[in-house]
């Protein structure tokens, strides 16, 4: 299986601010990489595809980069409503993976 | 409105089976594959399987192989997830999602312009294990 390993696990910034999350995979995933958006009780909800490919209707203070087994996730001008957990999946082989989550609050 | 609509929450005793549905509207049921995770009580994701509706075919995680069932109707347009012999450690809410793209065992299938996320969720099924 692929572990998707992601860091850190839990931050906290100020509004305004520019958050850096990160995913590293245990082997070469090519771009093949998904970011989701799960806030408290709710299901998760993709803002990034294919590791660069902003979802329809996200906001572009949301980006994603990255190739090969290193992968960032970037809020830049954190809001409140950014309040939430994030989660990369990998989708280039069985089983599909998931990072442990980084639950992003405000200070 | 796209929309993945699941049945309502469950409790069952250990050794049980469950079956959780997930009813697709407002796009072609056959033409995406259904995906189920579950989320343990405050843990992350976990990936359990595909089900292609179009022909029935299904891949399962090597951890729930033999213990889970993924089957649809398409006359209803209604994807199920049946989990046996239940622990309580399947306390968990379960998701169903939507995915274009198809991954198999050889690794993603690259499709002119098909997409490989879960871009539509269903709202989760909390199913608890309890004696």
């Amino acid at each position: 299986d692929i572990q998707m390993t992601q860091s850190p696990s839990s931050l906290s910034a100020f509004v305004g601010d520019t958050v850096t999350i990160t995913c590293q995979a245990s082997q070469n995933i090519k771009n093949h990489l998904n970011w989701y958006k799960q806030k408290p009780g709710k299901a998760p909800q993709v803002v990034i595809f294919d590791a660069s490919v902003l979802e329809s209707g996200v906001p572009s203070r949301f980006t994603g980069s990255g190739s090969g087994t290193r992968f960032t996730f970037t809020i830049t001008s954190l809001k409140p409503e950014d309040i939430a957990t994030y989660f990369c999946q990998q989708y280039h082989n069985l089983p599909l993976t998931f990072g442990g989550g980084t639950r992003v609050g405000i200070k | 409105q796209v929309l993945l609509l699941q049945s309502g929450p469950d409790v069952k005793k250990p050794g049980a089976s469950v079956r959780v549905s997930c009813e697709a509207s407002g796009y072609t049921f056959v033409d995406y594959y259904v995906h189920w995770i579950r989320q343990a009580p405050g843990q992350g994701l976990e990936w359990m399987g595909w089900l292609n509706p179009k022909s029935g075919g299904t891949n399962y995680a090597p951890k729930f192989q033999g213990r889970v069932t993924l089957t649809r109707d398409t006359a209803v347009n209604t994807a199920y997830m049946e989990l046996h012999s239940l622990r309580f450690d399947d306390t968990a809410v379960y998701y169903c999602a939507r995915v274009d793209g198809p991954v198999t065992i050889y690794g993603v299938v690259l499709s002119e312009g098909a997409r490989y996320d879960m871009d539509v969720w269903g709202q989760g099924t909390t199913v608890i294990v309890s004696s």
